[in-house]
């Protein structure tokens, strides 16, 4: 398995500025994603995270909303650029793990972050 | 890219009653499909997972059956308990490369 935290927890932010959540995993993946979950919604890819190369974004994500930053294989960051209210959510970080053949997807604890 | 739809949203059963959930996805070449139960402020959590190698698979009270042909798979939940309520989520993927959700069905397990 794999211990994945996030920080912050929780944020409330004006509307204009810019937040940094950092994922930290306790050990070193290849594939790292972030999500965004709305309010009783499901999860929402927003991109895979590239150690050592640009992130790939999903349909409806650019990087200069959503700049990523991946510097290794047990850390990433993403910002949440120029916020608006309509960016209130939690925003989730994942792994994947290849254990055999299989592999098994681990979600960190989220951040919620709330945009006035 | 890839669409995955579920069904029910919502889902209401009597302590002891059976749970079915249903998705459906679009690209053919998914062979990965998990699905995670998530409570309440709380993060996603692997509950059983199905490859595209096999038809069926089961843990306990909880099972998966996946048709390929028909580009769908179930879960199914036998002898619910008041713990089992959650918000479910299928998914898809191809090689573990990029996870696509579901839209998430909300089980109460009725005491």
């Amino acid at each position: 398995s794999a211990v994945i935290s996030q920080k912050p927890s929780r944020d409330i932010c004006q509307r204009g500025t810019s937040l940094t959540i950092q994922c930290q995993v306790d050990s070193q993946v290849t594939m790292m994603f972030w999500y965004r979950q709305q309010p009783g919604q499901s999860l929402t890819l927003i991109a895979t995270a590239n150690q050592g190369s640009e992130a790939t974004y999903e349909s409806g994500f650019v990087i200069d909303k959503f700049p990523i930053s991946r510097p290794n294989l047990t850390f990433s960051t993403l910002t949440v650029s120029n916020m608006s209210p309509e960016d209130s959510s939690i925003y989730l970080c994942s792994v994947v793990l290849l254990a055999g053949a299989a592999d098994t997807q681990y979600f960190g604890p989220g951040t919620r972050l709330t945009v006035l | 890219g890839e669409n995955v739809e579920q069904h029910p949203s919502t889902l209401s059963v009597q302590e002891g009653d059976s749970a079915v959930i249903k998705c459906t996805y679009s690209d053919s070449a998914s062979n990965y499909f998990p699905w995670y139960k998530q409570e309440l402020g709380k993060r996603p959590q692997l509950i059983i997972d199905i490859r595209s190698n096999v038809g069926e698979k089961k843990d306990q009270r909880i099972a998966v059956t996946l048709n390929k042909t028909a580009k769908h798979f179930s879960l199914h939940i036998t002898e619910t308990q008041p713990e089992d309520s959650a918000v479910y989520f299928c998914a898809a993927s191809i090689n573990g490369n990029q996870f696509y959700f579901g839209t998430g069905t909300s089980l109460t397990v009725i005491p």
